[in-house]
This record gives C-alpha cells, sequence and structure tokens, in this order.
C-alpha cells in the first residue's frame, strides 16, 4: 500500500538556521513527487517537484530512491516560510489509476 | 481569474441537514479532485473524476455523493450531515495525469464546514 511518513508534526527553527522537512514514501512503481506549502489562510499549492529539479524560494528536494526520501531543505530559514508543508507522491493507486497522496503535513516555524 | 473556486467558502449546519458544495475549474483540465483536511491537518483524497467519470473513491461513505455535470465542475453534496464531517474540504484539478509526468494539482481556496 501506498505511504508517505512525514515524521515531524511541527518543527520550529530560528531565521537564518538551515531547514530540513523530512519525507518517506512507500510507493508501487516509480512515483512523482512533489512538496506542496500551505500558508496561512492561503490555498494549498505546489511548492515544487523532484523532476523539475528546480530551486523554489531558495528549497530544494533531492529524491533518494535508495532511501526512498524526499526531504525539502533549505539553507537558511527566513520568517515567511513559516506556513504547513506536504509531501506529496503522485502515483498508481488501485485498479491503475494515478492519485495524489498526502503526508500528514510539517507545520514549519521561523522563529524571529 | 481564480483557477480553481469553491463555494462557499464557509459553511455552518446542524447535523441531519443535506448540503452541498460547488467547485468549478477554468483551466481546462480533464481530472477534478475532492480532498478532506481533518482537524489535525491531515489532507485525504475523497473521489477523483476525469472527463465526468468516476475514478477514485476512496472508502468514503455513501452519504457524500460527488456530481459532475460537465469536466469544469465537480460539486460534493453531503446527505444527513454529521458532527464528524467538520472539516476542510479542497477541490482540486489536473491535466489528465496518466502518463503524465510532474503533473501539478491546482486546488481551491476550501470550504470549512462546520456540523453543529
Amino acid at each position: 500500500a501506498q505511504r508517505v511518513t512525514q515524521p515531524e508534526k511541527l518543527l520550529s527553527v530560528f531565521k537564518g538556521a538551515p531547514v530540513e522537512l523530512k519525507c518517506n514514501y512507500s510507493y508501487s512503481g516509480s512515483p512523482e513527487l512533489f512538496w506542496y506549502v500551505q500558508y496561512s489562510r492561503q490555498r494549498l499549492q505546489l511548492l515544487l517537484r523532484h523532476i523539475s529539479r528546480e530551486s523554489i524560494k531558495g528549497f530544494t528536494a533531492d529524491l533518494n530512491k535508495g532511501e526512498t526520501s524526499f526531504h525539502l531543505k533549505k539553507p537558511f530559514a527566513q520568517e515567511e516560510d513559516s506556513a504547513m508543508y506536504y509531501c506529496a507522491p503522485w502515483g498508481v493507486a488501485n485498479f491503475g489509476n494515478e492519485k495524489l497522496t498526502f503526508g500528514t503535513g510539517t507545520r514549519l516555524t521561523i522563529i524571529p | 481569474d481564480t483557477a480553481v473556486s469553491q463555494t462557499p467558502k464557509y459553511l455552518v449546519t446542524q447535523m441531519g441537514n443535506d448540503k452541498s458544495i460547488k467547485c468549478e475549474q477554468n483551466l481546462g483540465h480533464d481530472t477534478m479532485y475532492w480532498y478532506k483536511q481533518d482537524s489535525k491537518k491531515f489532507l485525504k483524497i475523497m473521489f477523483s473524476y476525469n472527463n465526468k467519470e468516476l475514478i477514485i473513491n476512496e472508502t468514503v461513505p455513501n452519504r457524500f455523493s460527488p456530481k459532475s455535470p460537465d469536466k469544469a465542475h465537480l460539486n460534493l453534496h453531503i446527505n444527513s450531515l454529521e458532527l464528524g464531517d467538520s472539516a476542510v474540504y479542497f477541490c482540486a484539478s489536473s491535466q489528465d495525469g496518466l502518463g503524465g509526468r510532474g503533473i501539478e494539482a491546482f486546488f481551491g481556496q476550501g470550504t470549512r464546514l462546520t456540523v453543529v
């Protein structure tokens, strides 16, 4: 069965310190991996996707197929990074239908 | 223009009532979804439709019935509302995910349903 694990429900980091949000997944096949973010009072939105190998707002995420991990990192945290972050694999669900599955989320709080 | 819009934004109702949440997307996407976010912020898929056809139904009670009059709309109707239905419901859409890579899902702003 597909499973996404974000071990930290809450994470507090001082401004300027490095940030790492952990994500491990258990998924059949080769899912696409995404990070979504939900800022306070805003809609859920895409932060980045592994296939693009991009850096968005200073965040990067490396897909480690051996460890089945997709941790989100930023070298220097900023106050505006405070938000709820969801790791989300996109892959084949039951009966061959693809779907986006969300981890339990990590609430990141940046301490000024 | 809002890509995915949901109405209403807030919904407070009594137990036992029937209510609907509407969702519309103007992105030309083929696939639409309903997700439920509970009080602990867990996001879980409920349904997905592709070109008006039900694709995914994730062990949701029969009281929940999605309806897709066309591929730009996916409404959620809930019968006999219960206290446990209180949550934020998100509608989303994407291009056809089958065989796609890096498909992004676009979300509505959410509907906060409170059952009293």
